[in-house]
């Protein structure tokens, strides 16, 4: 996961505050994904995106939006940040034709 | 969506012994992959198999694809403590995304 950043690394914001987590990639990868990841729900995507300014909506969107400007990077922005969106998010990349996804360190994200 | 699940949830094994873990699925794959996540970190992958393969070995990892049962296994021989970590096995869905399971908990003991 060398060419995959994520920042902040950890963060804790109030109930209703917007909140943008951001991606950022060196592997030049086509795709890039946002998942988050809970106990008992594995890993669910919330929004991916296959080059820039081209993004769609996963299994658990709602609450959430994205937006990729430029190739490297890939940011999540919770427009109202709620309790249920206490998490671990985690960005992915693919490219190469391998079908494998690469993963960044994850950011922690706790909503009071 | 089609969910790849693992099973079991959880499993210890001693220092030195093989740990085999299950994944089945409900629809058709182009591929299946495994992956593994150690405590706080992102995942990292591991595997891939291809709907076309039956067996892939990959150093101490062998996964085997079944595809009339719908169903992968992940062997690890001779673990080690680093090996402790979850196990995520991911498939393809019908619109390409990958989507993944919840993970198979392993513990190594010393």
């Amino acid at each position: 996961d060398a060419g995959i950043t994520q920042s902040p690394r950890h963060k804790v914001t109030e109930t209703g505050t917007p909140v943008t987590l951001r991606c950022h990639q060196t592997e030049n990868h086509r795709y890039m994904y946002w998942y988050r990841q809970d106990p008992g729900h594995g890993l669910r995507l919330i929004h991916y995106s296959y080059g820039v300014k081209d993004t769609d909506k996963g299994e658990v969107s709602d609450g959430y939006s994205v937006s990729r400007s430029k190739t490297e990077d890939f940011l999540l922005t919770l427009e109202s940040a709620t309790s249920s969106q206490t998490s671990v998010y985690f960005c992915a990349t693919e490219g190469g034709g391998t079908d494998t996804q690469y993963f960044g360190p994850g950011t922690r994200l706790t909503v009071l | 969506s089609q969910q790849g699940e693992e099973d079991p949830q959880a499993l210890s094994i001693q220092e030195g012994e093989n740990a085999t873990m299950n994944c089945s699925y409900k629809t058709s794959i182009n591929n299946l992959q495994w992956y593994r996540q150690n405590s706080g970190r992102g995942l990292v992958h591991l595997i891939l198999i291809r709907s076309n393969e039956r067996e892939k070995h990959s150093g101490r990892l062998r996964v085997t694809l079944d595809t009339s049962k719908k169903s992968s296994s992940l062997l690890i021989t001779a673990s080690r403590a680093a090996d402790t970590a979850s196990y995520f096995c991911a498939t393809d869905d019908r619109d390409d995304k990958i989507i993944f399971g919840k993970g198979t908990r392993l513990h190594i003991l010393p």
